[in-house]
């Protein structure tokens, strides 16, 4: 299948600081690329759909000026948790759809942010 | 929205079978998926179907009822390193072909 790569694997940070994860499709183009947030024991929740050169689509109750999305090129999208506050403490997981079809969703290894 | 329901945990031998079920309610399917996913890391791509039918890969099928809104999927042969969460996710094309999880269902195999 095709692989995604995540970085940094796991991640933490101070009460107020920004941090960045990197999302990258390492042999495939991915137009779109998806971001999850899991929480110990739960499913995974879509955040946004990051589409290449074009501004991110958030889920509802996802505060977009807080969960920043650039999604610069067909191999790379980034998540930016702007002021990190310990409730944003999850496992962040992107994926790519390596085209179709069917268009499947390949996912990230994940990050975990822990927000001290 | 969308439902998809799937028991929250199972527990089989090693050797055995289990069928785990997945339920959904959804207008505009455009498929549906299984993950496995072990603790700590991200799911893993397992099947997909689009069409009613079985599709069988190795050791793993899944099946799918689109007018009874129903999939399973069914390990054979359980090894050990199959415990993990399987999780359901429903393609909706009028939700720009977004996948929908269901909450997983925690398989622990026993020797």
């Amino acid at each position: 299948g095709a692989v995604v790569s995540q970085h940094p694997s796991r991640v933490i940070c101070k009460s107020g600081t920004s941090v960045k994860i990197e999302c990258r499709s390492l042999d495939f183009q991915a137009t779109t690329m998806f971001w999850y947030r899991q929480f110990p024991k739960q499913s995974l929740m879509l955040m946004a759909t990051s589409n290449e050169g074009s501004k991110a689509t958030y889920e509802q109750g996802v505060e977009k000026d807080k969960f920043l999305i650039n999604h610069a090129s067909l191999t790379l999208s980034t998540l930016t948790v702007t002021s990190a506050h310990p409730e944003d403490s999850s496992f962040y997981i992107c994926s790519g759809e390596a085209g179709g079809p069917p268009d499947t969703q390949y996912f990230g290894p994940g990050t975990r942010l822990t927000v001290l | 929205g969308q439902n998809i329901d799937q028991p929250t945990e199972m527990t089989a031998t090693e050797g055995a079978i289990v069928q785990i079920n997945c339920t959904y309610q959804t207008s505009g399917f455009n498929g549906l998926f299984w993950y496995q996913q072990h603790a700590g890391e991200a799911p893993t791509f397992l099947s997909y179907n689009v069409l009613d039918g079985l599709e069988e890969k190795g050791r793993f099928s899944s099946f799918l009822s689109r007018s009874k809104g129903y999939s399973y999927l069914l390990l054979k042969e359980l090894q050990m390193k199959d415990s993990a969460s399987y999780l359901c996710a429903v393609r909706v094309r009028t939700a720009g072909n977004k996948l929908t999880f269901g909450g997983g269902t925690r398989v622990l195999v026993k020797p």
